[in-house]
């Protein structure tokens, strides 16, 4: 079975400095990565994926996010946060071995204060 | 914007009645899926569907059901709502590629009183 932990459930931030939401995931296989946004009342909006290649991946709004393999890490990072970042944060994996379906992370709470 | 719609977005119901939630995507996605989220956000996979006449139980039980008689519409059932089953519930497509990520409607808020 296919799992995703979001150690904290929420993490604060000044405006200005930078931000990291951590992933850590398990998996059989190769896994592929995903983060998710999500404002109030709304669906979840796609924000970056790994799928293999280059373990820094570039997405929407200034989000970037770090594959490491040996860590099963798939941590979420903004150089200098916005108020208007402050959202639900979810990550998800999804492998082969685990019939692909998008298993999802329990979610981090971010409040960035001006 | 993604081309996934759930309609009604707010529903407050009786006990006992029977509701269904739509979902239709345009993209011509093969997989969907719902999920329940809890009001302290989890999200947890009750139904998909891996396309026509393909459904399957989620990681989550559910006292919901599925139908997928066309590709772009994917409704879920309750036969008679219960106070338990207020929740927010996501409606999602993806295409057949495993590396594609998926897209998700609005959702729709269910109370059941």
């Amino acid at each position: 079975a296919q799992s995703v932990a979001q150690p904290e459930d929420q993490v604060n931030v000044a405006e200005g400095n930078p931000l990291t939401v951590k992933c850590t995931y398990s998996v059989s296989g190769n896994p592929y990565l995903f983060w998710y946004v999500q404002y109030p009342n709304r669906g979840l909006q796609f924000l970056l994926k790994y799928i293999t290649g280059d373990n820094l991946v570039k997405g929407s709004y200034g989000f970037e996010a770090e594959f490491n393999k040996s860590q099963t890490s798939f941590h979420l990072k903004k150089p200098s946060a916005l108020v208007s970042d402050s959202a639900l944060y979810f990550c998800a994996v999804r492998a082969k071995a685990a019939g692909n379906k998008l298993t999802f992370g329990g979610g981090t709470r971010v409040l960035v204060k001006p | 914007e993604a081309d996934i719609y759930q309609t009604p977005r707010y529903l407050v119901i009786g006990t006992g009645k029977k509701i269904t939630l739509e979902c239709s995507q345009t993209m011509g996605h093969d997989k969907m899926y719902w999920y329940q989220q809890d009001p302290g956000m989890e999200l947890h996979l009750i139904h998909y569907s891996y396309g026509v006449n393909s459904t399957e139980k989620g990681d989550l039980s559910s006292e919901s059901t599925v139908s997928r008689i066309r590709t772009e519409h994917f409704p879920l059932t309750l036969e008679s709502a219960r106070p338990s089953h207020t929740s927010q519930y996501l409606c999602a497509s993806s295409a057949m590629d495993r590396n594609t990520e998926a897209f998700f409607g609005q959702g729709t808020r269910l109370t059941v009183v």
